[in-house]
């Protein structure tokens, strides 16, 4: 049961362009919505969150966007830098409930 | 601050053994989440402790089982292994569910293999 999804397995982008990594979800019930990036050999870092009542969060260089309408989540980052580089996992959950991932996207920040 | 520990990093196995991973929450936090990543896939949930008692359950076996101790670390436990339960094996610690909505903190992960 793929509640989580994410569609594209791979995104590559030039340095100092924007990164944008779409996430979409099937359970309505889902409140709260987050990102997390993770380098190879190291566990998951949480990134940025949003709540449901919320349709946009900030945070430097990364804004995550929420259409409840049509579940659908999106992690902008801009400027994206080679460091970005990693897998980012969208993740949501509901009363603080077992958190459901996406598969993932690899981003490649290109020089 | 002390972040999420986890122990061992890497473990072979043999299919029908059983094996033990162990996990020690980043400070301040009493709530533990085990996670089992096969290749290519997001994390999927196997079980959450609280209070040193299971606190909800992913689509997982009995066969997998956990234990939390009263300064929160948490082990897994799994017997009867197979092929299949490959994976890497992440621990995530958590303020209390009870409480607002707050991520997970996750450790690097224990790669098990088994053969």
């Amino acid at each position: 049961d793929q509640q989580v999804k994410q569609n594209s397995p791979s995104l590559s982008v030039q340095e100092g362009r924007i990164s944008i990594l779409n996430c979409d979800y099937t359970n309505s019930m889902f409140d709260y919505f987050l990102w997390y990036k993770k380098y190879p050999a190291e566990g998951p870092t949480f990134l940025i969150s949003i709540s449901s009542i919320k349709d946009k969060n900030e945070d430097g260089r990364f804004t995550v966007f929420l259409n409840k309408s049509a579940k659908h989540l999106s992690l902008h980052i801009v400027p994206s830098q080679p460091g970005d580089s990693a897998v980012y996992f969208c993740a949501a959950s509901f009363s603080n409930n077992d958190m459901r991932f996406g598969a993932g996207t690899r981003l490649t920040v290109k020089p | 601050e002390t972040g999420v520990t986890q122990s061992p990093t890497h473990l072979i196995k043999t299919r029908g053994q059983q094996v033990t991973l162990r996990c020690s929450s980043q400070s301040g936090h009493n709530t533990v989440s085990w996670y089992q990543q096969a290749l290519g896939q997001g994390p999927q949930f196997i079980f959450q402790y609280y209070r040193e008692e299971e606190n909800g359950r992913g689509n997982f076996p009995p066969r997998f089982s956990g234990l939390q101790f009263p300064n929160y670390s948490s082990e897994l436990n799994v017997n009867a292994l197979e092929l299949d339960d490959s994976a890497l094996y992440l621990c995530a610690s958590s303020l209390p569910r009870t409480g607002p909505n707050s991520p997970l903190h996750f450790g690097n992960g224990t790669r098990l293999t088994v053969t």
